[in-house]
């Protein structure tokens, strides 16, 4: 089977660093990405990681340890508008990709 | 990135009627597409997958004759919603992947599905 867990809700303060963590259990892995996601609005792609390691992207970071099924999105410099759902989504070995639950960040001032 | 226009955003329907949701890739030719449903403040959920000229492969659960996809080109999918019932109400959104199959898939807009 496959399971994707990532915390529901975290909090931040403008300015500051947040990392969110995913880990996950999938039938053959072809690959981790993150997504951010407003309310009402489509999922909006940040990262994808297919071997282990760090990848930075402006403010967005993401890792990925495929021997631990773990990955975190670390966002720097946190803005009011990063307030979004941020969803880890993993391919399995069908190509096929699976969603975790979402993790509501809410910054606040 | 690549652009996917899903049509329309949102509809309203009566019980018991049919919607049809359109999904296409307007700069890129989509050999798979996906639609997911979303309810509120839950992630989404994978419906089905749809590979161009061939049948879509449902997930466990989804009734393939209530929720009928349609994959007949590269550029186009529907998702035809029959004789909807208000449980049917939710964000139903489709993604598009082109010819390499470990890259990300581009979301539609999504449609907000209403039935009253």
């Amino acid at each position: 089977g496959q399971n994707i867990d990532q915390p529901t809700e975290m909090t931040a303060t403008e300015g500051a660093i947040v990392q969110i963590n995913c880990t996950y259990q999938t039938s053959g892995f072809n690959g981790l990405f993150w997504y951010q996601q407003h309310a009402g609005e489509a999922p909006t792609f940040l990262s994808y990681n297919v071997l282990d390691g760090l990848e930075e992207k402006g403010r967005f970071s993401s890792f990925l340890s495929r021997s631990k099924g773990y990955s975190y999105l670390l966002l720097k410099e946190l803005q009011m508008k990063d307030s979004a759902s941020y969803l880890c989504a993993v391919m399995s070995g069908g190509f096929k990709t699976i969603f975790g639950a979402g993790t509501r960040l809410f910054v606040k001032a | 990135g690549a652009v996917v226009s899903q049509h329309p955003s949102r509809v309203i329907c009566k019980s018991g009627t049919s919607v049809k949701i359109e999904c296409r890739s307007l700069d890129f030719q989509a050999t798979t597409m996906f639609w997911y449903r979303q309810f509120p403040k839950q992630s989404l959920m994978l419906m089905a997958t749809s590979n161009e000229g061939s049948k879509a492969t449902y997930e466990q659960g989804v009734e393939k004759d209530k929720f009928l996809i349609n994959h007949a080109s590269l550029t186009l999918s529907t998702l035809t919603v029959t004789s909807a019932h208000p449980e049917d109400s939710s964000f139903y959104i489709c993604s598009a992947r082109g010819g390499h199959m470990n890259t990300e898939a581009f979301f539609g807009q999504g449609t907000r599905l209403t039935v009253v």
